[in-house]
């Protein structure tokens, strides 16, 4: 149980082009979900907090209108990458959470992750 | 300030050896929640084990389990009886507070099975 589907994997694309990623819960509903980015060798840095039908809550630094996130539903949300420049190449993975009676309890549910290269 | 802190450099393990990988934590929050996860190379983040600032026993999941010693502030993850499968990089992770679910990363550790 509680898979996390990311789509796509791989996306290779021109400068200017934006381009969404998609994160699904595939057997549980997520209220919350996160989104990360890696750079190689190094480790997972918060960008934002999903959260559905709300906002989402963005790290210090990042910037809103670069990164567009939607969480239109309890299995879904989306990362747009707008007009993307070669600095946004990155490895950007999503994770959902299902809250548990305590709360703080619940690891976070990884998807496996899209690696974005603009040329 | 760095929340966890992983500092080892990348190690290699004997097959069917035990590896321990350190981490250390700073908070201030009494109640907060450790995780580990392991990274392979294609990229995907597992999730390993957890253990509650309130636990008062170490956790274990199967082969893991964790050495949580609060005092020090340090939840050191134990590996038994490595495999193949275990070469990866594994990160500590935390969130602070009840229901905060926002997860800090520590640096990650490499680890490298030989035969």
């Amino acid at each position: 149980g509680a898979v996390v589907s990311q789509h796509p994997s791989w996306v290779i694309c021109k400068s200017g082009t934006s381009v969404k990623i998609e994160c699904r819960s595939l057997d549980f509903q997520a209220t919350t979900m996160f989104w990360y980015r890696q750079f190689p060798k190094q480790s997972l840095m918060l960008m934002a907090t999903s959260n559905e039908g709300s906002k989402a809550t963005y790290e210090q630094g990042v910037e809103k209108d670069k990164f567009l996130i939607n969480h239109a539903s309890l299995t879904l949300s989306t990362l747009t990458v707008t007009s993307a420049h070669p600095e946004d190449s990155s490895f950007y993975i999503c994770s959902a959470r299902v809250a548990g009676d305590r709360g703080d309890d619940q690891p976070q549910h990884f998807g496996d992750g899209t690696r974005l290269s603009i040329l | 300030a760095q929340k966890i802190t992983q500092t080892q450099p990348g190690m290699f393990v004997q097959e069917k050896e035990a590896v321990t990988l350190d981490c250390t934590y700073d908070t201030s929050d009494p109640s907060y929640g450790l995780f580990w996860y392991k990274q392979p190379s294609s990229g995907e983040m597992i999730f390993l084990i957890y253990q509650g600032s309130y636990d008062q026993q170490n956790a274990t999941e199967g082969r893991y389990s964790l050495n949580f010693q609060k005092a020090r502030k340090s939840a050191n993850l134990v590996i038994s009886a490595s495999q193949l499968g275990d070469s990866a990089m594994y990160f500590c992770a935390m969130t602070e507070g009840y229901g905060n679910n926002r997860l800090a990363f520590g640096k990650g550790n490499q680890v490298v099975v030989i035969p």
